[in-house]
C-alpha cells in the first residue's frame, strides 16, 4: 500500500500520560497535515508541514500538543498530559505543493483517554 | 472566517431517486470547493472538486456564487452511496490546507 500510513490504528491510555502517533505520508508529497476529527464533525485543521517546515498551527493545539516532521519524510504528533478531551481521530494528510491540492489521507490513530 | 456548513446531518433517500447534499460556504475571494466521501471502513477520500467540472460515480456538483453553495447531485442514488460526505475549501487564499463541514450521512434504502 503506496498510501497514508499512520500507527498506531488505536491508542487506549489514562489520563495524564504522553502518547505519539507517526504518519508516513506518499513519498512525493511534501505536504502534511495533521487534522482532529470528533464524532458527527467533520475534520478540524491542527497543524501542517510543507518538507519540514511548520508553516501553521491551529489555536485548537494547545501547548501541550507538539508534531515534527524532522526530515520531511514522516511526522509524529505528541500529546503530553493526555486529558480525555483529546480523545478523537487523528488524521494525518499529504498533497503535493501548488496550489489546492487534492488531501490524501490516512485510516487515522483512534485515540481513547481514560 | 471561512466556513462551510451542511445543514443535513442525515439524508435518507430510496435506490433510484434523486439525491442532493447540500453545502452552503463562506469566503472572502474566489473559493475553489471539494466533497471528500467516507465509505464505511475506508478511509476519507477526494470525491470531486469544482475547478474540474467532472462528473465522479454519477455525482456533480455547481458551484454557485450568488447563494454561496456547492450542492452534490445524483440524478439516480445507489445504495453504494451510502457514506459520510464532506464538503470542504481552502482555509486562505493559498489554498494550502483546508476547512470541512460537520458532514451529511446519506443512507441509500433498497
Amino acid at each position: 500500500d503506496t498510501g497514508v500510513s499512520q500507527n498506531p490504528r488505536h491508542k487506549i491510555t489514562k489520563r495524564g500520560q504522553n502518547v505519539t502517533f507517526r504518519c508516513d505520508p506518499i513519498s512525493e508529497h511534501n505536504r502534511l497535515y495533521w487534522y482532529r476529527q470528533t464524532l458527527g464533525q467533520g475534520p478540524e485543521f491542527l497543524t501542517y508541514f510543507q518538507n519540514e517546515a511548520q508553516l501553521e498551527k491551529s489555536r485548537l493545539l494547545s501547548d501541550r500538543f507538539s508534531a515534527e516532521r524532522p526530515k520531511g519524510s514522516f511526522s509524529t504528533l505528541e500529546i503530553q498530559r493526555t486529558e480525555q478531551g483529546d480523545s478523537a481521530m487523528y488524521l494525518c494528510a499529504s498533497s503535493e505543493t501548488g496550489g489546492s491540492e487534492k488531501l490524501f489521507f490516512g485510516s487515522g490513530t483512534q485515540l481513547s483517554v481514560l | 472566517a471561512q466556513r462551510v456548513t451542511q445543514p443535513e446531518k442525515l439524508l435518507s433517500v430510496f435506490k433510484g431517486a434523486p439525491v442532493e447534499l447540500k453545502c452552503n460556504y463562506s469566503y472572502s475571494g474566489s473559493p475553489e470547493l471539494f466533497w471528500y466521501v467516507q465509505y464505511s471502513r475506508q478511509r476519507l477520500q477526494l470525491l470531486l472538486r469544482h475547478i474540474s467540472r467532472e462528473s465522479i460515480k454519477g455525482f456533480t456538483a455547481d458551484l454557485n456564487k450568488g447563494e454561496t453553495s456547492f450542492h452534490l447531485k445524483k440524478p439516480f442514488a445507489q445504495e453504494e452511496d451510502s457514506a459520510m460526505y464532506y464538503c470542504a475549501l481552502p482555509r486562505d487564499n493559498y489554498g494550502q490546507n483546508f476547512v470541512f463541514g460537520p458532514g451529511t450521512r446519506l443512507s441509500v434504502l433498497p
